[in-house]
């Protein structure tokens, strides 16, 4: 089952900052967090294991509360290349990878 | 080091034709994976290998075949085309489930008509 992600689009000024969301109704046993810019193949930014710390990436950070199976990335005075769709992605006890449908940042200067 | 790439970049199929996606990589992965992604619903996991002669069916397997006969290459069989195959397909490879990141090719844009 796809986790769920919101919002699905935010709209960013340059130097502002946003948290996008993803949550699962299964128990997880890691995050994954991809950029994907138009036209292009997703592209690894981080990932949260069970038990581990937060993760960071340049100004995007993340966490994980394992307990609400949910994952939260933060993206911190954004700039114009941080525009892009954001997945997470998700894995349970069946070790596949689902993703959410993707959380698309437009930055403007 | 090309990563992964994929073969073709475009298509245009009619429908009931078939066609082969060609997946391959240079980093020695263990993983690979077929996904499509369709507009609003993210990326869906076709089908699997964990390793070179082994596939697993993924989320949406349903009019789809693939093959790992070497390590490197994995490929994605459509045998008899359908309109709803329609999407953008990419290939992906990690060296090991869970743990790692995926390295996705640039993917296979298919249109069925």
């Amino acid at each position: 089952q796809q986790p769920v992600q919101s919002p699905q689009a935010v709209i960013l000024r340059e130097g502002e900052d946003a948290v996008i969301n993803c949550s699962s109704s299964k128990a997880l046993y890691s995050v994954h967090w991809y950029r994907q810019k138009h036209g292009e193949a997703p592209v690894f930014l981080m990932i949260l294991l069970k038990g581990g710390e937060q993760k960071g990436h340049e100004k995007i950070s993340a966490s994980f509360n394992e307990k609400k199976q949910q994952s939260s990335l933060y993206l911190t005075a954004s700039q114009l290349s941080y525009s892009g769709t954001y997945f997470c992605g998700t894995v349970s006890n069946d070790y596949k990878l689902s993703f959410g449908a993707g959380t698309t940042v437009t930055v403007r200067a | 080091n090309a990563g992964v790439t994929q073969t073709p970049k475009f298509r245009v199929l009619k429908t009931g034709q078939s066609m082969t996606l060609l997946c391959a990589q240079d980093m020695n992965h263990e993983y690979m994976y077929w996904y499509r992604q369709d507009p609003g619903m993210g990326l869906r996991l076709i089908h699997y290998s964990v390793g070179e002669g082994t596939t697993a069916k993924g989320e949406v397997p349903d009019g789809y075949n693939v093959s790992r006969l070497k390590k490197q290459n994995f490929l994605l069989g459509l045998e008899s085309a359908a309109p709803s195959q329609t999407s953008v397909y990419f290939c992906a490879s990690s060296s090991t489930r869970t743990g790692y990141e995926q390295y996705f090719g640039p993917g296979t844009r298919l249109t069925v008509t």
